[in-house]
């Protein structure tokens, strides 16, 4: 059975500039959850989906963060503009009740 | 406010020697509690995970973790530390909701094992 997949693995990008992360889940998953870790901080929590909807966003820091999951299925979080602030690492976890599966993360770093 | 700690930040242990790795927890009710592993370059790995039942759960590559209610804690062993057992541990917890996937993290702890 296939994990949870993220893309790309790592993202250097400029201050300014738009990148747009991507998390396939579990085939059959209905939950999806992003979750950040910045500068080896604690992991937190930014937003859930239950299918393609957005059951809990109480995480996302700001406007320049959105999250989309069409048709349900794999998702994107799209930072634009990005921020030095906005470097760490993204996880992506898919769940279907019992505990969470999460991705490698993507580590984005802005400079 | 629901929180996990994690009062180590970094744990050196021999190869061989037996491991203990702290979690405390503060929620409302009893909650649902994960110990996840992050190797280098390595996403987070499910290593087990507590829900009701058997206080003592046992999970992947031979740990184990205990549910104390009285202290508040969820603390993660290992009889004998294997080299390749280097790596970040985190706990985490959810508010006793079966969809476990909104979980409030500690900051892990870095174990490094000596040869």
């Amino acid at each position: 059975e296939a994990g949870v997949t993220q893309f790309p693995s790592h993202s250097v990008i400029e201050k300014g500039q738009t990148v747009t992360l991507r998390c396939d889940p579990i085939s059959g998953h209905d939950n999806l959850y992003w979750y950040r870790r910045v500068m080896g901080k604690e992991i937190k929590f930014l937003l859930h989906f239950v299918k393609e909807s957005k059951q809990d966003e109480s995480g996302m820091p700001n406007n320049r963060f959105l999250a989309e999951r069409t048709g349900g299925t794999y998702s994107t979080l799209k930072v634009q503009p990005a921020e030095l602030e906005d470097s760490g690492v993204y996880f992506c976890a898919s769940s279907h009740g019992g505990g969470a599966f999460f991705g490698q993360g993507t580590r984005l770093t802005v400079v | 406010a629901q929180s996990v700690t994690q009062p180590d930040i970094h744990i050196t242990v021999s190869e061989g020697a037996s491991l203990e790795l702290r979690c405390n927890y503060s929620y409302g009710a009893t909650p649902y509690l994960f110990w996840y592993v992050q190797s280098p370059g390595q996403g987070l790995q499910l290593l087990l995970k507590y829900f009701s039942g058997d206080t003592l759960v046992q999970g992947i590559k031979g740990f184990e973790a205990e549910f104390k209610r009285s202290q508040s804690s969820f603390n993660l062993r290992k009889p004998s530390v294997h080299w390749s057992d280097a790596a970040e541990y985190f706990c985490a917890g959810t508010g006793g909701n079966t969809n476990a996937g909104k979980s409030t993290f500690g900051d892990g702890t870095t174990l490094t094992v000596k040869p």
